[in-house]
C-alpha cells in the first residue's frame, strides 16, 4: 500500500516570498505519478501541479515548481513571489500507475494549511 | 470546462436516517470516486467506481455503500446515518487511467457537501 506524508500541518509567508511545503511517500512500485492539489475557502479543489515518476526533471508551472527526489521518495512544492490568493489548503497526493488496475485512486497526504501575510 | 457538481453544499441529518449524496460529471470520465475529508487525515476514499454498474471499496467503506447506473451519476448512500459520518465528502472523476497516458491523470473534483449528523 502507498502511503503519503505531509508533516507540516500550517504554514505561513509573507507576500511575494517564497515558501516550501514538504511532502514523502512510501511505495515499492516504480511507475507512479505525483500530485499537489490547492483547495482554497471555497473549497474548490484545484490541481496545481503534476510530477511523472520517470521523469527526471521537475515540474514548473509559472510560479509552482517541485523538488522531486525519487531515490528520497521525496516531493516538495515550492511558491514563489508568493500572492494573496495562494491562502488554501495544499494536499500531496499519489497515484500508483499500474495499467488497468489503480483506476487512478489518490493517496492524499494530510494536507499543510497555508497563509499569505500582506 | 469539466464540471463536476454535488447535489449540496450543507446538509444536516438525523441519526440513522438514509441519506443520499449525488455527483454528477459532465466530462464523460469513466472513474468516479467518493473521498471523506477530516481535518488531520486528509482526503480517504470511500469507494470508487470504474464504469457503470461497477464499483470497488476504498479505504474507509464502512457503514457507505454506492451506486452507479448511468455513466455521469455516482450516488454516495448512508445506510444509516451516525454522528461519526459527520464530514465533508468531496466526489472526484477522471478518465481511466493509460488513455493518452499522462494528461489524463487529473481527477476534477465537486466542491464537497458537509454533512453533519445530529
Amino acid at each position: 500500500a502507498q502511503t503519503v506524508t505531509q508533516s507540516q500541518p500550517e504554514m505561513s509567508v509573507q507576500e511575494a516570498e517564497t515558501v516550501t511545503l514538504s511532502c514523502t511517500y512510501d511505495t515499492s512500485e516504480n511507475n507512479y505519478y505525483l500530485f499537489w492539489y490547492k483547495q482554497p475557502p471555497s473549497r474548490q479543489m484545484i490541481l496545481v501541479i503534476r510530477q511523472e515518476a520517470y521523469k527526471q526533471q521537475n515540474a514548473t508551472e509559472n510560479r509552482f515548481s517541485v523538488n522531486f527526489q525519487k531515490a528520497a521518495k521525496s516531493f516538495s512544492l515550492k511558491i514563489s513571489d508568493s500572492q494573496l490568493g495562494d491562502t488554501a489548503m495544499y494536499f500531496c497526493a499519489f497515484i500508483l500507475n499500474a495499467g488497468g488496475t489503480s483506476y487512478g485512486k489518490l493517496t492524499f497526504g494530510q494536507g499543510t494549511i497555508l497563509t499569505v501575510h500582506p | 470546462d469539466v464540471k463536476v457538481t454535488q447535489s449540496s453544499r450543507y446538509l444536516v441529518k438525523r441519526t440513522g436516517e438514509k441519506v443520499f449524496l449525488e455527483c454528477v460529471q459532465d466530462m464523460d470520465h469513466e472513474n468516479m470516486f467518493w473521498y471523506r475529508q477530516d481535518p488531520g487525515l486528509g482526503l480517504r476514499l470511500i469507494y470508487f467506481s470504474y464504469d457503470v454498474k461497477m464499483k470497488e471499496k476504498g479505504d474507509i467503506p464502512e457503514g457507505y455503500s454506492v451506486s452507479r447506473e448511468k455513466k455521469e451519476r455516482f450516488s454516495l448512500i448512508l445506510e444509516s446515518a451516525s454522528t461519526n459520518q459527520t464530514s465533508m465528502y468531496l466526489c472526484a472523476s477522471s478518465f481511466e487511467l493509460g488513455k493518452d497516458r499522462d494528461m489524463n491523470t487529473e481527477a476534477f473534483f465537486g466542491q464537497g457537501t458537509r454533512l453533519t449528523v445530529v
